[in-house]
This record gives structure tokens, C-alpha cells and sequence, in this order.
């Protein structure tokens, strides 16, 4: 019944690995998110996909790679972490871009980086 | 450069009383502003959206106001209960793009 579901949630890994974190939507929803919430609690937007299609890019390292296979799924690679990309990733859809949309966040996967 | 401040990081209330939260923007021109609720350890879960055309939106005890001239939206719990203490997020949309951006919060606590 989750309608965002994200794994995993909590990661622990050595610098320099890389890791996948995954992400589905069970709402039908056209566009969907990744989110960091860094130790002060800033929510920042990183990317977001409209039909398997990226529309937000922010300025984010070359190292994070979002894929969307299809629309219910956007997974985040992350190459050679650093010790910085600890935080949390939030997973996030809504039915369409814009920001009169609700936006339906999953529970986060905590990423610390040792 | 586009700024979102909430309010002091932290608000302690005794319960019954309302609660205030600001959220003031700088740079921006939002068509729609959006307040969520966080506990912690979990995502962020939508609580009301308010557009620039309206001047205040209410649901049960929350309300929100919309000041597009002060770029400013006020947030109000009223007869506050301690279920209500966990942190309050703002958001905006951006002009001419797809982002919601949001505030860093403002963590309530609610006093017995």
C-alpha cells in the first residue's frame, strides 16, 4: 500500500563506493523526484523526471546518475562517494510538474558515508 | 540570489494555544505556496496549498495565509496538541520552472 517506497533505507558505505538507491510510485503519477536533506535539515531538490523524461537538473556532482526506466521508477546512482553525500534522499512524485501539484514523498534512505 | 526564511528554527507553545509560523521569500514570484509537516525520521507529508490569488486557506485547525506584496505566507495551528509538534516546511514554486523549493522548517513543540 506504500504509494512511494524507496530502498534501501538506511546505507553505510566507505568512500570511494558507489551505490544505488531505488525508488517506486503506486499512484500513477507522470513526474517524479530525488530530494536531499542535508544534517541542517535543508530540503533540496536534485533532479525530477515528467514521463521518463528529465526536466529539473539542478547543480548537482556528475557522479549522482538518476534513471527512470519507466514512470512508476527513478533510481539514484551514486559513483565514488564522498564523505559529503552523507544525508538523506527523498524519493518524491506528483501527478504532474508544477508546483500546484502535491508532492508525496517516500520515508528517505539514510546514506552516511565513512 | 532566491532566498526562503522560516521563521526561527524552533517554536515551544504550551497546548491550546495557536501557533504562528512565517515564511518569508526573496526573489521569487510563486504561483502557489505549499506547507508540508515532518516528523522525524520520515518524509515530509503535504498539509495545504494556497495561490497567489487567495488571500487564506483553512483546514481543521491549520490556516494559511498569503501576502503577495510582504512575500509572505503565515502559517496558524490552532488550539495546538502535542501530536501537532514536529517540523513545518514551506514551499514555492519558482517562476518559469518546475521546482517546489523549499524553507529549511520550523520544528514546534507542543507543550502539555
Amino acid at each position: 500500500d506504500t504509494a512511494v517506497s524507496q530502498t534501501p533505507k538506511y546505507l553505510v558505505t566507505q568512500m570511494g563506493n558507489d551505490k544505488s538507491i531505488k525508488c517506486e510510485q503506486n499512484l500513477g503519477h507522470d513526474t517524479m523526484y530525488w530530494y536531499k536533506q542535508d544534517s541542517k535539515k535543508f530540503l533540496k531538490i536534485m533532479f525530477s523526471y515528467n514521463n521518463k523524461e528529465l526536466i529539473i537538473n539542478e547543480t548537482v556532482p556528475n557522479r549522482f546518475s538518476p534513471k527512470s526506466p519507466d514512470k512508476a521508477h527513478l533510481n539514484l546512482h551514486i559513483n565514488s562517494l564522498e564523505l559529503g553525500d552523507s544525508a538523506v534522499y527523498f524519493c518524491a512524485s506528483s501527478p504532474r510538474p508544477g508546483g500546484e501539484n502535491t508532492i508525496y514523498f517516500g520515508e528517505g534512505s539514510w546514506l552516511t558515508v565513512v | 540570489s532566491q532566498k526562503i526564511e522560516q521563521n526561527s528554527e524552533a517554536l515551544n507553545i504550551q497546548e491550546g494555544k495557536t501557533a504562528t509560523l512565517t515564511c518569508n521569500y526573496t526573489n521569487y514570484s510563486p504561483a502557489y505556496l505549499q506547507w508540508y509537516r515532518q516528523d522525524p525520521g520520515r518524509g515530509p507529508v503535504f498539509l495545504l496549498l494556497i495561490r497567489e490569488n487567495e488571500k487564506e486557506k483553512r483546514k481543521e485547525r491549520l490556516k494559511v495565509t498569503f501576502d503577495t506584496t510582504l512575500k509572505q505566507s503565515l502559517f496558524h495551528i490552532t488550539a495546538s496538541q502535542p501530536a501537532d509538534s514536529a517540523t513545518y516546511l514551506c514551499a514555492l514554486d519558482g517562476s518559469n520552472d518546475y521546482k517546489l523549493s523549499f524553507g529549511a522548517g520550523t520544528t514546534v513543540t507542543v507543550r502539555a
